[in-house]
Parts: C-alpha cells; structure tokens; sequence
C-alpha cells in the first residue's frame, strides 16, 4: 500500500470545525482512502472512506483532491469526544489488515 | 450489536507461562487479524486470517501462534511469553473492502 503523511498533531477549540490533511503523492488509482481514529484506551474506529468523490456521513466529511494525492477529514464541529489519533490510511486490497502510520493527535480545547 | 470481543482484557503473568487471548466477532467475517500496540512504535501486525484454517503472518509474528478452526473464532496464543510481549493488543475483523472492526483491547504484562 502506498505512503500517506500526516501532522504529527494538531490543535482546535471546541465546537468549531477541524481540517484534518494527508498527503498521499503516489496513490494508485485503485487505492481508496480510509480515515481511522482511535480515542484513549480504545481500539481503532472506521470513520469514513472514499475513492475519488467526496464522502460525507454521520462523524465526518471526505474532501478529496482532483489529482487524488491529497485528503482531508473534516470534523464540522469538534467536541471533546474528539481528542483522538486519527489514522489516514490508503487501501486496494480487501485481503489484508490494514496498515497503520503514526498518525495525526488532534487535541481539542474546551 | 455487531462487535468483536476479546479476553482478558487485562492479564499479569510470568514469563514462560502459556496464555491464550481470545477473540471473536459476530459479523460472520472472512478476515481477522490480531495487532500489537506499543509507545513510539504504533499499531503493527501479528498475525491475520483470510477464512478458515488460513493464516498468515504479520509483520511481527515471532513468539505467537495463531488459529482459526472456526469463523467466528481467532485466538492469540503465547507459548512461551517473554517480557518484550508486554503489549496492548488488538483484534480485528472485516469482509473485503469494508470497514475494519476493532475489538476492544487486551492489556498484557509479562513479569
């Protein structure tokens, strides 16, 4: 699977929206874009993926670039449930678990 | 409720003392894999499950064996467990393309 980058961290105030970026310049045209979070002391949980149009559902909004080698995960109003790492992952293979980089902690502030 | 459950969630023992973490999943999924969590190194693969009586392994299989007589069924075993096997671990599983479930966590510790 091809490589994505993320900000180690990121910072934002409660209630107001996040944009959460990855770069991903070597996708593949079969690779689909997978978002993950994992809140403190749990496991990962699927937030959304997308191909190539963007995806919206009931966490969280995909805005994928035209060229596909960049993402963003938008949460459109952050609340402290938030806090998380959030995993950008690419995917063209259903056959094999998925492979997790470090991540982006998103620290929210009240 | 779909999900995938593990046990123990917490687990103390000693080294060299067999252990087996069990998993199971009520999604009727093909895949499942176990993962191992540690400070600075992240979520890294152990073992996974296509179907049924095939496995393969991860990126860090040594010191585990796994099975799968069951579909529903993916236990971790640790024969002979060492310190460096003091971990958070992770189960998980999926059918194809789909989203990835993940169990909720066993933490072990190994004296």
């Amino acid at each position: 699977d091809a490589k994505t980058t993320q900000p180690n961290s990121m910072e934002s105030n409660e209630e107001e929206p996040v944009h959460l970026p990855c770069n991903h310049s070597t996708i593949s045209g079969t690779d689909y874009i997978h978002w993950y979070r994992q809140l403190p002391s749990q496991g990962p949980e699927y937030v959304i993926h997308g191909l190539t149009s963007n995806v919206n559902n009931r966490m969280a909004s995909l805005a994928i670039a035209e060229d596909r080698k960049s993402s963003t995960l938008i949460l459109h109003r952050a609340t402290l449930r938030d806090a998380a790492v959030y995993y950008c992952i690419l995917r063209n293979s259903g056959n094999t678990p998925l492979v997790f980089g470090k991540g982006t902690r998103l620290s929210v502030i009240a | 409720e779909a999900q995938v459950t593990q046990n123990p969630r917490y687990l103390i023992t000693v080294t060299g003392k067999k252990l087996t973490v069990t998993c199971s999943q009520n999604m009727n999924h093909e895949y499942m894999s176990w993962y191992r969590q540690d400070p600075g190194l992240g979520l890294r693969q152990i073992y996974y499950s296509m179907n049924v009586e095939v496995t393969d392994k991860g990126d860090v299989p040594e010191g585990y064996k796994v099975s799968r007589k069951e579909k529903r069924n993916f236990p971790l075993i640790l024969e002979s467990p060492s310190p460096n096997q003091t971990s958070l671990y992770f189960c998980a599983s999926w059918d194809s393309l789909n989203e990835q479930f993940f169990g909720p966590g066993t933490r072990l510790t190994v004296l």
